[in-house]
């Protein structure tokens, strides 16, 4: 079965502009997370979907949020961009979201704001 | 709060020789633990958990809920092993939130 699909994979964006990432889960899946990774900070959570409902959020600043659509697929978005936001950004998604249940990571969004 | 600690960065040995990765929790609950790990070029997958009971590629895991750690085990490794580990929990039923340490990346020598 095909895995965890983000897009984009790679993209630079400019300090103070907006990004918005997608992340399609497996089929079947109806949890999904996000974590950022940086060199400094390792793999943060950011939040957590189950059923269009944020169910988990991590402690960043509210210009990261998120949704999740019906079909599961679900984005993020990055507002005002920094350059520390500069980060791989993980999708992850698993059958229920619950213990148990395995959890799948994508490939990853490479952002890189100048 | 939850935290997980690995305190190694860096871990190189030689093949053939044991191998142990350090995981120390902090969590007043019953957590349940994970390693992951990242080959080159590849994505996060998971290599097990605490309560499979399993050995996976040759590791093995046991939680030691009164040293609170959950360190991996290999008695010989293999070039292949080389890669990103990573130690992570989550604290609840109904949750896909992991709480990952910083890693370790481990090498191995030929």
């Amino acid at each position: 079965k095909a895995g965890v699909t983000q897009t984009p994979r790679y993209l630079i964006k400019t300090r103070g502009q907006q990004v918005t990432l997608s992340c399609s889960p497996i089929s079947g899946h109806r949890s999904v997370s996000w974590y950022q990774q940086t060199p400094g900070q390792g793999l943060q959570f950011l939040f957590e979907y189950f059923s269009e409902t944020q169910r988990n959020k991590g402690n960043f600043p509210g210009r990261f949020s998120g949704r999740q659509f019906s079909n599961s697929r679900s984005e993020m978005n990055v507002s005002t961009l920094e350059l520390g936001d500069s980060a791989l950004y993980l999708c992850a998604s698993s059958r229920e979201g619950s213990s148990g249940n395995t959890i799948y990571f994508g490939e990853g969004s490479w952002l890189t704001v100048v | 709060a939850q935290r997980v600690t690995q305190p190694e960065k860096l871990l190189s040995v030689f093949k053939g020789a044991p191998v142990e990765l350090k995981c120390n929790y902090s969590y007043s609950g019953s957590p349940e633990l994970f390693w992951y790990v990242q080959y080159s070029r590849q994505r996060l997958q998971l290599l097990l958990r605490h309560i499979s009971r399993e050995s996976i590629k040759g590791f093995t895991a046991d939680l030691n809920k009164g040293e609170t750690s959950f360190h991996l085990k290999k008695p010989f490794a293999q070039e292949e092993d080389s890669a990103m580990y990573y130690c992570a929990l989550t604290y609840s039923s109904n949750t896909g939130k992991l709480i990952f340490g910083q890693g370790t990346t481990l090498q191995v020598k030929p």
